[in-house]
């Protein structure tokens, strides 16, 4: 079973709007973090946000906030304004412990933004 | 001066080639990491080092061999590869393996075509 889902392929978002992309996680650990990162076409993983299992408030970066509901198991990345350069790859990544108490970052499969100016 | 460097940016090679892929970060981690990248396949953890010590070899084919001399240098050996190997390969750090919060710092990977 898939530990992270996008169900998001591709979406394509006119510049200047908010956009909302969904990641819905699957664990039984009770810590745990849920990044987002964002993949340019040149190849680099870029680190954009980070919330952990026990934190009180949504994360927030600048232009990028986190809505994460945690009884929905949802942490989704909200980007306001978008930009042209907002296009690329995101990934939602989760970390967690696996059964001999090493650290596990898995991903999801990525949703591909267009921003359209 | 970016965090972390791979070189070679690309590379295409035959089956029976062998080649290294090099990754260096500047940023004083301990921790290392191989990912693989196939097109519509979320990220493949390939292997794991600790302070030098390899600490997660994720069911990787013998044909790929990593080697981390040092805590600042990974390296990728690939021999006899198949086409399907053919992907992006990523490699990433951070100051430690163990801690939820820490994220990963990538560079900007290895664009590799098997022939």
């Amino acid at each position: 079973a898939q530990k992270i889902t996008q169900t998001q392929p591709g979406m394509f978002v006119q510049e200047k709007e908010a956009v909302t992309l969904d990641c819905t996680y699957d664990t039984s650990d009770p810590s745990y973090g849920l990044f987002w990162y964002k993949q340019p076409s040149s190849g680099e993983m870029i680190f954009l946000i980070y919330q952990g299992s026990y934190d009180q408030q949504n994360a927030t970066e600048g232009r990028y906030s986190l809505n994460f509901q945690k009884a929905r198991k949802s942490a989704n990345l909200v980007i306001s304004a978008s930009q042209l350069g907002d296009s690329a790859m995101y990934f939602c990544a989760m970390r967690e412990a696996d059964n001999f108490g090493n650290e596990k970052l898995t991903f999801g499969t990525g949703t591909r933004l267009t921003i359209i100016p | 001066e970016t965090g972390v460097t791979q070189t070679p940016r690309h590379l295409v090679m035959g089956m029976t080639n062998k080649k290294s892929l090099k990754c260096e970060q500047h940023l004083g981690h301990n921790a290392m990491y191989w990912y693989k990248q196939s097109a519509k396949k979320p990220l493949e953890l390939m292997f794991v080092y600790n302070f030098k010590e390899q600490t997660e070899n994720n069911s990787v084919p013998s044909r790929f061999s990593p080697e981390c001399p040092n805590s600042s240098h990974l390296f990728l050996h690939l021999h006899t590869l198949q086409p399907e190997d053919s992907a992006l390969y990523l490699c990433a750090s951070s100051p430690r393996e163990v801690s939820v919060g820490e994220t990963q710092y990538f560079g900007p990977g290895t664009r590799l075509l098997v022939l």
